[in-house]
């Protein structure tokens, strides 16, 4: 089945400065890539996503490339601010609407 | 996107019984799923809820254990039986509204301690 790594664990970053974190799959198969950020308490939310026929996507201070040869994808977030700790999760779909999730990375933003 | 409320947020429960999740959206949608996670991991897809038929299960995941209910198109219910510690989890259900690559989002989930 899909295997999703994601790097780093934990990522830790002045308020201004840039976060970038990595994910590879296996499946060549797989076409969307979403990104999402939990924040304490919270469920998962959908902040980024990008499908197989697009190599980038931005949106305001966040965007995400796609290396297909490679099968890895990329989260930067430019400007960082306190409000962007929390944990990301990278996601890959698998099957019919499934997604697989990478073991995630916990952002502290300090100010 | 969609509003997706969960009932209950949480709950403390003793060993040996059952609690049922419940998930509710505001509009209709095409695919339901159950995932669970563990505290500090990730998330796990337990199950998809079909509407009107029986719940498609992962690769460790057992109707027995997480019966799934979903009689219509904007509710589904997770069961967790005869509940140990190991089944101490937030339990979230997402849906997707669009095609065979359509977004997921989540709702707040349930975190469920077993003593």
């Amino acid at each position: 089945g899909e295997n999703v790594e994601q790097h780093p664990s934990t990522l830790s970053v002045q308020e201004g400065d840039s976060a970038v974190i990595k994910c590879t799959y296996s499946d060549s198969a797989s076409n969307y890539f979403p990104w999402y950020k939990q924040e304490l308490g919270k469920g998962p939310q959908l902040i980024i996503d990008i499908r197989s026929n697009v190599g980038e996507k931005k949106d305001q201070r966040i965007a995400v490339t796609l290396n297909k040869t490679a099968k890895h994808f990329s989260l930067h977030i430019t400007e960082t601010q306190p409000e962007d700790s929390a944990v990301y999760f990278c996601a890959v779909n698998t099957g019919f609407q499934k997604l697989v999730f990478g073991t995630g990375t916990r952002l502290l933003v300090s100010p | 996107s969609a509003v997706i409320s969960q009932k209950p947020s949480r709950d403390i429960c003793q060993r040996g019984t059952s609690l049922t999740i419940q998930c509710q959206v505001d509009s209709q949608v095409t695919m339901m799923f159950w995932y669970r996670q563990q505290p500090g991991q990730s998330l796990t897809l337990i199950a998809t809820a079909n509407q009107g038929s029986e719940a498609t299960y992962e690769s460790g995941f057992v109707i027995d254990k997480f019966p799934i209910s979903r009689p219509n198109l904007t509710f589904s219910t997770l069961t967790v039986s005869n509940m140990s510690p190991e089944d101490s989890s937030i339990y979230l259900c997402s849906v997707s509204l669009a095609g065979a690559t359509g977004e997921q989002y989540f709702g707040p989930g349930t975190r469920l301690t077993v003593t």
